[in-house]
């Protein structure tokens, strides 16, 4: 069965410093998404991304993140210049036409 | 806007016993519901969802949730459950124009022997 996978699993990085989280999606999906879940809260939407554009984005989407899809199957998320709060699990979902969301399994991201 | 309220942060049972895990959801247009597992250290497995047609709906190890429009809810049970369901359980909501998930809180199902 096919499952979005997301590298790395565990991130560790210095405050200020950039971080590029990646995923693939499930290949024939069109609707991308990346969610937060800071430790022991519940998860939150930050972007989701169609037709390759941004098609919504949370407040806490800011100038710092970016999102991109530089070719067919990976789709990435940059932290410009992390900051402590920017601790959490991120992670990529996907979908064909925008119901259920496939989730992978995470990139726990820890800023020091 | 979408909103999704789990009522109960923690869910402690002994193995075997019946649960039930409450939600409960508000939204001005037709919406999608959904619970998601999250065993620990994991990431999120779709249980069960509710697009349309029958309001039971069966998922994955045993669970079913039933939604109830006029109460606005999507209750998950489980008839007996077993230790390996001990886990946080997300209710999630989508609808209307944008394609974004509304998640609740989480439960924290823990079964005891």
């Amino acid at each position: 069965e096919p499952e979005v996978t997301q590298t790395p699993s565990h991130q560790v990085t210095q405050m200020g410093q950039e971080v590029i989280l990646r995923c693939v999606p499930i290949s024939n999906h069109l609707y991308f998404y990346w969610y937060r879940q800071i430790l022991g809260q519940k998860v939150e939407f930050l972007v989701s991304f169609y037709n390759n554009e941004i098609s919504e984005k949370s407040e806490i989407f800011d100038d710092q993140f970016s999102v991109e899809r530089p070719d067919g199957s990976n789709f990435t998320l940059k932290i410009r210049s992390t900051k402590l709060e920017d601790s959490a699990m991120y992670f990529c979902a996907s979908t064909y036409r925008g119901e259920t969301q496939y989730f992978g399994p995470g990139t726990r991201l820890l800023v020091l | 806007a979408q909103s999704v309220t789990q009522l109960d942060s923690q869910v402690p049972v002994f193995e075997e016993a019946p649960v039930e895990l409450r939600c409960n959801y508000s939204s001005s247009v037709s919406v999608y519901l959904f619970w998601y597992v999250q065993y620990p250290n994991q990431g999120l497995q779709l249980l069960l969802k509710y697009l349309s047609g029958s309001t039971l709906v069966k998922g994955i190890n045993g669970f079913e949730a039933e939604f109830n429009k006029s109460q606005t809810s999507f209750h998950l049970r489980k008839p007996s459950v077993h230790i390996s369901d001990t886990a946080e359980y997300f209710c999630a909501v989508y609808g209307g124009s944008n394609y974004k998930l509304t998640f609740g809180k989480g439960t924290l199902l823990t079964v005891n022997p």
